[in-house]
């Protein structure tokens, strides 16, 4: 009974392809965000979607694309991939009660671009 | 700009040794505090957090923190630790009257030896 799943867990891939990333959440929560980790273990909001609707757009390249069809999952697709995006990328949710609420992360998926 | 600064980049300690693992914010409003820990090639979880009442926290696995608003400071302390305590620690911030985007240090990587 995994709390929030991401597909898939690894992903190679050549200079300007364009990938995504799946994640689904099965705590009911209603907020989802996705998180870049670099090569130095620093991590970093990219967004965050309330029950659908953006509400955290950092400063990341618009190649970076987020999809919420349902509040239950949150998408990520990146079109031209650069040797830069080489990162994990993590998933969470929360519940929309407040800034105090527990983010539950997903296991991550390391991108590697070639 | 809210910042967070983990000045412990690596910590190595034997069993059985105290811990105590320091964490340092910038923002001059107030904040809810958070301890994620990361085990070898496992996802985030939430170790402990504050956000009102006693400044003292415990969380799991014997961890506790301390919220000192003077300082700016909530440092991660535990009087004992075990091998399986060997992960990455991340401190982590948000405004608690603002969005729930929490701001993370770089982290401090433990290492345990038996």
């Amino acid at each position: 009974d995994t709390a929030v799943s991401q597909t898939p867990k690894y992903l190679v891939t050549q200079m300007g392809n364009d990938k995504s990333i799946k994640c689904e959440q099965n705590l009911g929560h209603d907020t989802m965000y996705w998180y870049k980790q670099d090569s130095k273990k620093f991590l970093k909001i990219m967004f965050s979607y309330n029950n659908k609707e953006l509400i955290i757009n950092e400063t990341v390249p618009n190649r970076f694309s987020p999809k919420s069809p349902d509040k239950a999952h949150l998408n990520l697709h990146i079109n031209s991939l650069e040797l830069g995006d080489s990162a994990v990328y993590f998933c969470a949710s929360s519940p929309p009660q407040g800034a105090w609420e527990t983010q539950y992360f997903g296991p991550g998926t390391r991108l590697l671009v070639l | 700009a809210q910042s967070v600064s983990q000045h412990n980049h690596h910590v190595i300690l034997s069993e059985a040794a105290s811990l105590e693992l320091g964490c340092n914010y910038s923002y001059g409003g107030t904040v809810n505090l958070f301890w994620y820990v990361q085990y070898p090639g496992q996802h985030l979880q939430l170790l402990l957090k504050y956000f009102s009442g006693d400044p003292l926290v415990k969380g799991i696995k014997g961890f506790e923190a301390e919220f000192i608003k003077s300082k700016f400071s909530f440092n991660l302390r535990k009087p004992s630790v075990q091998w399986s305590d060997t992960a990455e620690y991340f401190c982590a911030v948000n405004a608690a009257r603002g969005t729930d985007k929490l701001i993370f240090g770089t982290g401090t990587r433990l290492q345990v030896f038996p």
